[in-house]
């Protein structure tokens, strides 16, 4: 059973638009959420997160809102620049205990045209 | 400079031998992982461990063993039980078990 879905395999938006990623979790006991990019044949590098006390965190072009409500949460980048073009994973973890490790979504490939 | 450098990029092996992938970090960090990523397919953890001495299956852990002997190296050995082991391994490190993970560049196996 999936924990962590990304709906969307591919996405592809014009450059200097925003480019929307989302992601949805089942799993209510999720209090920290991660947005890795990744480039093929490369390991993901961490790009944003959010803790479950927060709906809204923003790191210059990239910011990341949580609905906990609704399980969901979603990677909006503004102005998308070509060299955004990368595979998006959403991660989710739990702080419970201290023995909760990521889960990962299967990734948005997200393609931004010049 | 601190990471996580894995070798080789790319590794060949016949059918029914195994194989080990080094993973090792310098960044001081208690936590690591194995993961497996297949076209299409998320990022799926097949061992990680929290301490020295100390590691615990993922979800794909059948064919896969790992040793944590020295904090800065956790190697996994792909075993000839691993029904399908050509795909991209990828290695991890974290402060803790629920902080963010710093990746490795990974390792690509593909077995002939």
């Amino acid at each position: 059973d999936q924990q962590v879905k990304q709906n969307s395999p591919s996405l592809s938006v014009q450059e200097g638009r925003i480019s929307i990623l989302n992601c949805d979790y089942t799993n209510s006991m999720f209090d920290y959420f991660l947005w890795y990019k990744k480039y093929p044949a490369e390991g993901p590098t961490f790009l944003i997160s959010i803790s479950s006390i927060k709906d809204k965190n923003e790191d210059g072009r990239f910011t990341v809102f949580l609905n906990k409500s609704a399980k969901h949460l979603s990677l909006h980048i503004v102005p998308s620049q070509p060299g955004d073009s990368a595979v998006y994973f959403c991660a989710a973890s739990s702080g419970e205990g201290g023995s909760e490790k990521l889960v990962f979504g299967k990734g948005t490939k997200l393609t931004v045209n010049p | 400079d601190g990471g996580i450098t894995q070798s080789p990029k790319y590794l060949f092996r016949k059918e029914g031998q195994n194989v080990t992938l080094s993973c090792e970090q310098n960044l001081n960090h208690d936590a690591m992982y194995w993961y497996r990523q297949d076209p299409g397919q998320g990022l799926r953890l097949i061992y990680y461990s929290q301490i020295v001495n100390d590691f615990q299956k993922g979800d794909i852990a059948e064919g896969y063993s790992v040793s944590r002997e020295k904090k800065e190296s956790f190697p996994l050995t792909v075993t000839s039980a691993q029904k399908n082991p050509t795909a991209f391994y990828l290695c991890a490190s974290s402060i803790g078990v629920y902080n963010e993970q710093f990746f490795g560049p990974g390792t690509r196996l593909t077995v002939l």
